[in-house]
């Protein structure tokens, strides 16, 4: 039960695109076409931002979309916006487990 | 409006025990599968446990189990976690949730309650 793999951080100017990737196992992200994205800001709870690899709940802006390739999935911020500055997850499902991933800080610089 | 509440969360010495009680309103709360995810200072989010709608199937983290017990009172609306044995290592702020995904939209977190294992 490794925690799935994001990079530490992320940035990007107001405006421009930055992707967050998400590696995991054939036994996690492979396996199963149940990835999450959560957005969380300091000190409040997790955003659910997309589910189930690349739908995106209501109230989400299309800025937000999700893909997967293999045992890595991958979040697109387009447009950056200051409020999107967070820490961001993702999260599979492994059967008999779920897993979180390392978190990413995305900086709007 | 949906409302998840945490309580229970505290300072306990390690290898102490501590029970966090969630109680839902807003959804019907029978009907959905409910989790527990914790968040230990400054770190990432690490899910810890999940039990069925109707309480027969539950999963655990490698990280706690043997130790913690994750139970629901359906009739209270009250999703328990026991835990027992703690570790320093299980300082963090715990969350009830209940996830979407796998086709749900609906997604609930509380707002955390802080367990402190220390002596």
């Amino acid at each position: 039960q490794s925690a799935l793999t994001q990079p530490r951080s992320v940035s990007g100017s107001p405006g421009q695109s930055v992707t967050i990737s998400c590696t995991g196992t054939s036994n996690d992200v492979g396996g199963y076409n149940y990835v999450s994205w959560y957005q969380q800001h300091p000190g409040k709870a997790p955003k659910f931002m997309i589910y189930d690899v690349s739908k995106r709940p209501s109230g989400v802006p299309d800025r937000f979309s999700g893909s997967k390739s293999g045992n890595t999935a991958s979040l697109t911020i387009s447009g950056l916006q200051a409020d999107d500055e967070a820490d961001y997850y993702c999260c599979s499902y492994a059967g008999s487990y779920y897993v979180f991933g390392t978190g990413t800080k995305v900086t709007v610089l | 409006q949906v409302q998840l509440v945490e309580s229970g969360g505290g300072v306990v010495q390690p290898g102490g025990s501590l029970r966090l009680s969630c109680t839902a309103s807003g959804f019907m709360f029978s009907h959905y599968g409910m989790h527990w995810v914790r968040q230990a200072p400054g770190k990432g989010l690490e899910w810890v446990s999940f039990i069925l709608f109707d309480g027969t199937k539950k999963k655990d983290a490698d990280s706690v189990r043997g130790r913690f017990t994750i139970s629901r009172d359906n009739s209270k609306n009250t999703v328990f976690l026991q835990m027992n044995s703690l570790k320093t290592d299980d300082t963090a702020i715990y969350y009830c949730a209940k996830l979407g995904g796998m086709g749900a939209t609906d997604d609930y977190w509380g707002q955390g309650t802080l367990v402190t294992v220390s002596s």
